[in-house]
């Protein structure tokens, strides 16, 4: 079955500093991929989605993620990190896809925190 | 546009007991999913409604269903609570076109359950 692996729990960045978090899909086809955010008590953001074409997709807030096959990752990447960008960050993929919808398979997110 | 609106945002439940969580869709949605977050765990998959029609299963027991309406709104319900249902309980819609097509998730800010 499809899955994402996230293999960071937490990570820490010092605000300014560049970021780059890691998923690993195991999907055999060209996978539908995405970046969720989530913050303290709240729902999840779409940041980007990955479906077919250009393999660096560019998302919101700044953030941009880049499709690797040979590497069968999708890692999320951001070249100056805010404090507000302190968040819960879920790597998915879509499975099940039907005429009428599809679910998403999440990864266990990755815990991003900002230092001053 | 009026976004996803999920009620109540907490809830207090005893074992045994059972549940009704509510979501109102996006406006212009008519696919709804729901999605349940366990304490530090990425979101795992429910069920989804199309059409007033269960239109996919997750690996949820019986006891988990639910309703969508001609509004597009929709119900979770949770018979003979356990502990481990004790969770964030996430609402999403979308639009499904009819023709295979992937359309993005918006969810709402979920319902935490808590079960004692």
């Amino acid at each position: 079955a499809q899955s994402v692996t996230q293999p960071d729990i937490h990570i820490t960045v010092s605000e300014g500093a560049s970021l780059e978090l890691r998923c690993n899909y195991s999907y055999g086809a060209t996978p539908y991929l995405f970046w969720y955010v989530q913050s303290p008590g709240q729902g999840l953001q779409l940041l980007l989605k990955y479906f077919s074409g250009d393999t660096l997709v560019q998302g919101i807030k700044g953030f941009e993620a880049e499709f690797k096959r040979s590497q069968s990752s999708f890692n999320l990447r951001k070249p100056s990190v805010h404090w507000s960008d302190a968040a819960e960050y879920f790597c998915a993929v879509a499975v099940s896809g039907s005429n009428s919808g599809y679910a998403l398979n999440f990864g266990k997110g990755t815990s991003l925190l900002v230092t001053p | 546009e009026t976004g996803v609106t999920q009620s109540p945002t907490h809830l207090i439940k005893t074992r045994g007991q059972q549940v009704t969580l509510r979501c109102s869709s996006q406006s212009g949605h008519n696919t709804v999913s729901w999605y349940q977050q366990a304490l530090g765990q990425g979101p795992q998959f429910i069920f989804q409604y199309y059409r007033e029609e269960e239109n996919g299963r997750g690996n949820f027991p019986p006891r988990f269903s639910g309703l969508q309406f001609p509004n597009y709104s929709s119900e979770l319900n949770v018979n003979a609570l356990e502990l481990d249902d004790s969770a964030l309980y996430l609402c999403a819609s979308s639009f499904a076109t009819g023709s295979f097509e992937i359309s993005p998730l918006h969810f709402g800010n979920g319902t935490r359950l808590t079960v004692t």
